[in-house]
């Protein structure tokens, strides 16, 4: 079965600045998604950025960007600028591709990112 | 993005009721759905996967019979809780996707207390 692991539990940023978020997982396919979602205090889930196992090149969307490490089985984020309404619960996740049914996500124990002003 | 909607955002019942949870999407056929449990300070845990008009397809430890899920159209699917008792307090989130390799639309979930 795959697992995704988050081994910081709180990351705190000065406003401005860059922070990278880390994630492992552990899986014995070789097609599937990987996810960062975002989980303000609402409690809502925000798809932050995605990448698709088979594309080499890292993902981005505007401020954040993914480093993918297909061998290492690693899937950073890194966000720039950070700004207040960047503060979240930020979950990383993982699918397979074409799951034939059982595709749903299997997510990391999340981190904490703070934004200090 | 697509819009999913789930309804209530909360509610409270007394233990040994029955709940049930909405998940609708509102512009776009939903092939499949997800539910999944959060509690809190916690990661989110998938409970079961449905496809439209078949049955649920629940992960290991889930009991079909007290979480009862329902497909019945490409735009609906419901939770429901059995017997609840306070142990099944929780926060429960539904996702929706309409193809097999389309993003996954989250609903706004449903915190569940019971007393």
């Amino acid at each position: 079965a795959q697992t995704v692991t988050q081994s910081q539990p709180e990351m705190s940023v000065q406003e401005a600045e860059t922070v990278t978020l880390s994630c492992t997982y552990d899986t014995s396919e070789s097609d599937y998604y990987l996810f960062w979602y975002k989980q303000p205090p609402s409690r809502q889930m925000i798809l932050v950025i995605r990448q698709e196992a088979y594309k080499q090149q890292n993902a981005t969307e505007n401020r954040f960007s993914v480093n993918f490490q297909k061998a290492a089985k690693s899937f950073s984020l890194k966000i720039s600028d950070s700004q207040l309404g960047d503060a979240a619960m930020y979950f990383c996740a993982y699918r397979l591709r074409l799951g034939g049914g059982a595709d749903g996500l299997t997510f990391g124990k999340g981190t904490h990112l703070i934004i200090q002003p | 993005g697509a819009v999913v909607s789930q309804h209530p955002s909360r509610v409270i019942c007394k233990s040994g009721t029955s709940v049930k949870i909405e998940c609708r999407s509102l512009d776009f056929q939903a092939t499949t759905m997800f539910w999944y449990r959060q509690f809190p300070k916690q990661s989110l845990m998938l409970m079961a996967t449905s496809n439209e008009g078949s049955k649920a397809t629940y992960e290991q430890g889930v009991e079909k019979d007290k979480f009862l899920i329902n497909h019945a159209s490409l735009t609906l699917s419901t939770l429901t809780v059995t017997s609840a008792h306070p142990e099944d307090s929780s926060f429960y989130i539904c996702s929706a996707r309409e193809g097999s390799d389309t993003e996954a639309f989250f609903g706004q979930g449903t915190r569940l207390t019971v007393v």
